[in-house]
């Protein structure tokens, strides 16, 4: 257990419907970063949020949203969906412990589209 | 942060060293270089991390070249377990920053 923690583990749902994804950080760790690895590809960073801002964007769709809530959860909408959004996406949060991060990554939200 | 070049895939026998090699040639003076590695589906681990000093720790050595240009990764005694994609990062250790993944090196351990 790496102390984040990601659910649901497995989503299936429809083209066109609306899905939540929920990341609770690891205690103290007061950023949250979104991450999209669709099949045999590659980790895109997607969102940031600390302590409740958001703080940097990436590759993130107009048809996702993000926020991050008073006691640091943090929830990833994604609306309209397609058949290509099918990917896993990883939540992971950090704190800086001297020159290491302490990037924690959580076990993921495998997405199905269908 | 510095873009770093990884072969796409290595092999290793079960028991061998595993050396992982990086380039990052336009590393600057305060970036450092961070390992993580993704078991199958799994989310990322962090291995190690060093400025420009060799660093060990139990899962791994990291050797940086005294020009800083390129490092590499040393699993000792690779295992099964090991069999992971393993990503190089440079990047300055400023809390709050997204790590950005390339496309790795595929490690395969085979018996």
């Amino acid at each position: 257990d790496s102390g984040v923690t990601q659910t649901p583990k497995h989503l299936i749902t429809a083209t066109g419907q609306r899905v939540t994804l929920r990341c609770s950080p690891r205690s103290g760790d007061l950023s949250v970063y979104w991450y999209q690895q669709s099949l045999d590809q590659g980790l895109q960073f997607l969102i940031q949020y600390y302590n409740g801002e958001e703080r940097a964007k990436g590759n993130i769709l107009e048809r996702f949203s993000a926020q991050q809530f008073p006691d640091l959860h943090s929830e990833l909408n994604l609306s309209s969906l397609e058949l290509g959004d099918s990917a896993l996406y990883f939540c992971a949060s950090s704190v800086q412990t001297g020159t290491n991060y302490g990037y924690t990554f959580g076990s993921g939200t495998r997405l199905t589209v269908v | 942060d510095a873009k770093t070049t990884q072969p796409p895939s290595m092999d290793c026998a079960e028991g061998r060293a595993a050396n992982l090699p990086c380039n990052h040639s336009t590393i600057s003076g305060n970036e450092y270089v961070y390992w993580y590695r993704q078991i199958h589906s799994q989310g990322p681990q962090y291995i190690i991390h060093g400025l420009k000093n060799n660093e060990t720790n139990e899962m791994a050595s990291l050797i940086i070249t005294e020009d800083r240009k390129s490092s590499t990764l040393i699993l000792p005694h690779a295992t099964l377990r090991d069999t992971a994609v393993y990503y190089c990062i440079v990047r300055v250790p400023n809390a709050g920053n997204m790590l950005t993944f390339g496309g790795g090196t595929r490690l395969m351990v085979k018996p």
